[in-house]
């Protein structure tokens, strides 16, 4: 299996920009999870998905910030309009079932925005 | 809430021992321990379900207490390849990493 596949791997993007991150999980896991990473707050929770349902969004930061599934293969987390303070790893994992299965994460995804 | 880790760092010789601990004020469902290396993903090491249990692999062991609020992650006969940094994650009602341990092995 080739793992959870994270694109782009670097984005570098200007403040007020549209940027959308893209993950493919691995096959048969039906929990994805969407996470962002910085020095200062650590591996923050945004949002989580079960069998393509958004069942826990509690970390999105604000209505900039979206994400959807489309179907078991995809997902996208998009942020309208882009912020310095966005700057981070973003990475997407997935799991066989979250109650029971530790997370595959993905390369992860690092975010500039200038 | 993010569950407690300590030390948060610690630099070991290859060979050495290192217990790092992750504790919670609650009784979890879960707890999780995982390793990243810089510039890397976090990778799963192994979870850890019921109160008491104790599980490992080659040389990286972990516990969970009775009660379910304590975790140790074990690494013993230390190698280089140990280091990184270990966070550990927690279910109660919401998964949660903690802050993470750094751990250095030098020659």
């Amino acid at each position: 299996d080739a793992g959870v596949i994270q694109s782009p791997r670097h984005e570098v993007t200007e403040m007020g920009q549209e940027v959308t991150l893209r993950c493919k999980p691995i096959s048969g896991h039906n929990s994805l999870f969407w996470y962002r990473q910085t020095m200062m707050r650590g591996l923050e929770l945004l949002i989580y998905f079960n069998n393509n349902v958004p069942i826990d969004d509690s970390g999105m930061p604000e209505d900039r910030f979206s994400a959807k599934m489309p179907n078991a293969s995809f997902s996208t987390l998009k942020i309208q309009p882009s912020e310095p303070r966005d700057s981070a790893v973003y990475f997407c994992a997935s799991s066989p079932n979250r109650e029971y299965y530790g997370y595959t994460f993905g390369s992860g995804t690092r975010l500039t925005v200038v | 809430q993010q569950p407690v880790q300590s030390p948060q760092a610690v630099i070991l010789r290859e060979g050495e021992d290192a217990v790092i601990n992750c504790s919670s004020s609650k009784a979890l469902y879960s707890v999780h321990w995982y390793r990243q290396k810089h510039g890397e993903a976090p990778v799963f090491l192994m979870i850890l379900l019921k109160g008491g249990e104790q599980k490992g692999h080659d040389k990286i062991s972990a516990s969970f207490n009775e009660k379910k609020q304590q975790s140790s992650l074990y690494l013993t006969a230390s190698q280089l390849s140990y280091s990184g940094t270990y966070f550990c994650g927690t279910r109660e009602n919401q998964f949660y990493f903690g802050t993470g341990t750094s751990l250095t092995v030098i020659p």
